[in-house]
């Protein structure tokens, strides 16, 4: 079962835009991670945020939690072409992670 | 940099015949999961491993799905017989505790990708 929801699924920028993908989620968590999934690879890890925090930031992106909304949002600045990928928000409720389906971002050069 | 190495890439098989992953994760890395992702969604957790015991297999389909870590490190997902439905992406992930909170992130292998006809 998914818990995650991302939203947009899908959303195609020009190169230098920003991006924001929200996700929400349906229980409480201890934290909320971000993964990115080029074409048909792997799923890689971008960034980890606990229950206790309401922001992170890693170089480019910007990640926010809201518990008492339950959502989340991932802003990637300055986009590039390589930027173009699958993106998962994943929630851990101490059991297991959950991913959500995940929003396609393109980024026209 | 140390990555999770899974084998073979791509498989394709005839339903009613049965098939095998391997997953070989970082070293040191206590933990090991296998997930399915149907294409368009995201990963479902099949299983899940600590050392060479299994932690969570609530999502498996035991009637053809079994999993096994020997020695607690390698590891194998094997579906007998495959169905037209287990056509998806099979990956293997690995962590380790981040931080000391019990919080972690998890490094994923490339994935095989199952095509059952």
């Amino acid at each position: 079962s998914q818990q995650g929801e991302e939203d947009p699924q899908a959303l195609s920028i020009q190169e230098g835009e920003n991006a924001t993908m929200n996700c929400s989620y349906k229980t409480s968590i201890n934290n909320l991670q971000w993964y990115r999934q080029n074409s048909g690879r792997g799923l890689v890890h971008l960034i980890l945020i606990r229950s206790n925090e309401r922001e992170k930031h890693s170089g480019r992106l910007r990640v926010t939690l809201d518990t008492s909304k339950k959502s989340s949002s991932l802003l990637i600045t300055a986009s590039r072409a390589a930027d173009t990928a699958s993106y998962f928000c994943a929630t851990d409720s101490g059991s297991r992670l959950t991913f959500g389906e995940g929003t396609q971002l393109t980024v026209n050069p | 940099e140390a990555e999770v190495a899974q084998s073979p890439r791509y498989k394709i098989t005839e339903k009613s015949q049965a098939v095998a992953f391997w997953c070989d994760p970082i070293s040191g890395h206590a933990t090991l999961y296998w997930y399915r992702q149907i294409l368009g969604q995201g990963p479902e957790l099949l299983v899940q491993f600590q050392d060479e015991s299994v932690v969570d297999d609530s999502q498996l389909p035991k009637d053809r799905f079994s999993a096994e870590r020997l020695k607690g490190v390698d590891s194998t997902l094997k579906i007998q017989p495959a169905e037209l439905g287990d056509s998806a992406m099979y990956l293997c992930a690995s962590s380790s505790i981040y931080g000391g909170t019990g919080s972690y992130e998890q490094y994923f292998g490339p994935g095989t990708r199952l095509t059952v006809t």
